[in-house]
């Protein structure tokens, strides 16, 4: 079965600042990789996705992601962080032709002004 | 595309009542699956369909808890019986079964507190 670890659990970022959230998953065979961002009491929404082809993908509101296969990482990343990227993010994988997705367990990213 | 709704939004009841949720996916999706969140932490998967066969179900989902979808369409999951431990934010996605094609989107969740 495939897992997923998302060792910070909080960071903290100036507004302006690049930020970098790691994702280290678990699993035999290539994975299907998505990050996803919560707003506190909202839903899920797909930043960016990654099935096969270029490692690095880009995503809306400015995010990327590179697939590294030999660290098994997929980690997030941003230039420069705007007051509205505070939010939960979340790593997942997706495996088999069920794709049902298992989660990390987040990352709270909190921007000071 | 009016993406996913799920209704309603949040439900407060008491232990040992049954409720009731509803998951409306995007229209052209013939995949459904439901998902627990709780409180600081990921989602969990608990079951999913495709068009209206459910296809797996989680060891999360206690005999309490049935999900269905008759027509292919919408999907409802309730649960008997509630339990405080059954607070939780449950969120349905769909996507459209087909390789790199699919990509679950979540909708809103529904929050559950039983009292």
């Amino acid at each position: 079965a495939q897992s997923v670890t998302q060792p910070d659990i909080h960071i903290t970022v100036s507004e302006g600042a690049s930020l970098e959230l790691r994702c280290n998953y678990s699993y035999g065979a290539t994975p299907y990789l998505f990050w996803y961002v919560q707003s506190p009491g909202q839903g899920l929404q797909l930043l960016l996705k990654y099935f096969s082809g270029d490692t690095l993908v880009q995503g809306i509101k400015g995010f990327e992601a590179e697939f590294k296969r030999s660290q098994s990482s997929f980690n997030l990343r941003k230039p420069s962080v705007h007051w509205s990227d505070a939010a939960e993010y979340f790593c997942a994988v997706g495996a088999g032709n069920d794709y049902k997705l298992s989660f990390g367990a987040g990352t709270t990213v909190t921007v000071r002004a | 595309d009016t993406g996913v709704s799920q209704d309603p939004r949040h439900k407060i009841t008491k232990r040992g009542q049954n409720v009731t949720f509803r998951c409306d996916p995007i229209s052209e999706h013939n995949r459904l699956y439901w998902y627990r969140q709780t409180l600081g932490q990921g989602p969990e998967f608990l079951t999913y369909f495709q068009n209206e066969a459910q296809l797996e179900k989680s060891r999360l989902l206690s005999d309490r808890f049935s999900a269905e979808r008759p027509k292919g369409s919408f999907s409802t999951l309730e649960i008997q019986r509630t339990e405080q431990g059954d607070s939780a934010m449950y969120l349905c996605a769909s996507s459209w079964e087909s390789g790199n094609r699919n990509t679950q989107y979540f909708g809103p969740g529904t929050r559950l507190t039983v009292l």
